[in-house]
């Protein structure tokens, strides 16, 4: 069981180049969600699924566009990457609703994105 | 406006001490309160959670205590380790739509010593 996996690690774009951010769930959660980290702040919320073809938008969804083909993937997507987008990106999946008692969320390693 | 505050920022203690970081909310209608650990370079991981009617909650060396009345939580870790160097993050849900949103705090950063 690997939990939650991101790939890649690391990744150093161009401004205005694109990229895709993988995500891969093998617990069976129907919600997943992408955060960013940025140094000395809170996680913000950029995108979310409450399952299989349905996502919507969090705190700060400019720039980003997500899909959901499957209960397993997530994929982030970049388009026009721009400086202001360099940060550390986590996906995470629960089990249940985020208001709910049970509502831990289990979190990805992350990919640290660097925007020159 | 619903808000999460953590104090202090960062802290450095020796091996073998005790330790309490704080956290204040705003958040309402409130559901639950979690903390988590993020060591570096990894991603954040649940240590405790406690809803409403809990005041304690115990995860080995880590010790959580809510107070909903006065919206603050903190969580004491004893006989502290080198590994117990970490960001540790203070998350609350609310339960004001059907999916729930969590206000995340900005983290305490401690640093153990040998």
């Amino acid at each position: 069981n690997a939990g939650v996996t991101q790939t890649p690690k690391f990744r150093i774009l161009k401004i205005g180049q694109s990229m895709t951010l993988q995500c891969t769930q093998d617990m069976n959660h129907n919600y997943m969600y992408w955060y960013r980290q940025d140094p000395g702040m809170g996680l913000k919320l950029i995108y979310y699924s409450v399952g299989a073809g349905i996502t919507d938008k969090g705190e700060v969804p400019n720039g980003y566009n997500v899909s959901r083909s499957t209960t397993e993937d997530f994929p982030l997507r970049l388009e026009l990457a721009a400086p202001s987008q360099t940060s550390v990106y986590f996906c995470a999946s629960s089990y249940s609703l985020l208001a709910g008692e049970y509502n831990e969320q289990f979190f990805g390693p992350g990919t640290r994105l660097t925007v020159l | 406006k619903n808000q999460v505050e953590q104090s202090p920022q960062s802290l450095i203690i020796l091996e073998g001490k005790n330790c309490t970081l704080q956290c204040n909310y705003t958040v309402s209608p409130f559901s639950n309160l979690r903390w988590y650990k993020q060591d570096t370079g990894r991603g954040p991981v649940s240590l405790t959670i406690m809803t409403f009617s809990e005041n304690t909650k115990s995860n080995g060396r880590y010790t959580a205590t809510l107070d909903a009345d006065t919206k603050q939580s903190s969580l004491h870790i004893t006989a502290s380790q080198l590994s117990d160097s970490a960001s540790y993050i203070c998350v609350v849900s609310d339960r004001g739509s059907t999916l729930g949103r969590l206000y995340f705090g900005r983290g305490t950063q401690l640093t153990v010593w040998p």
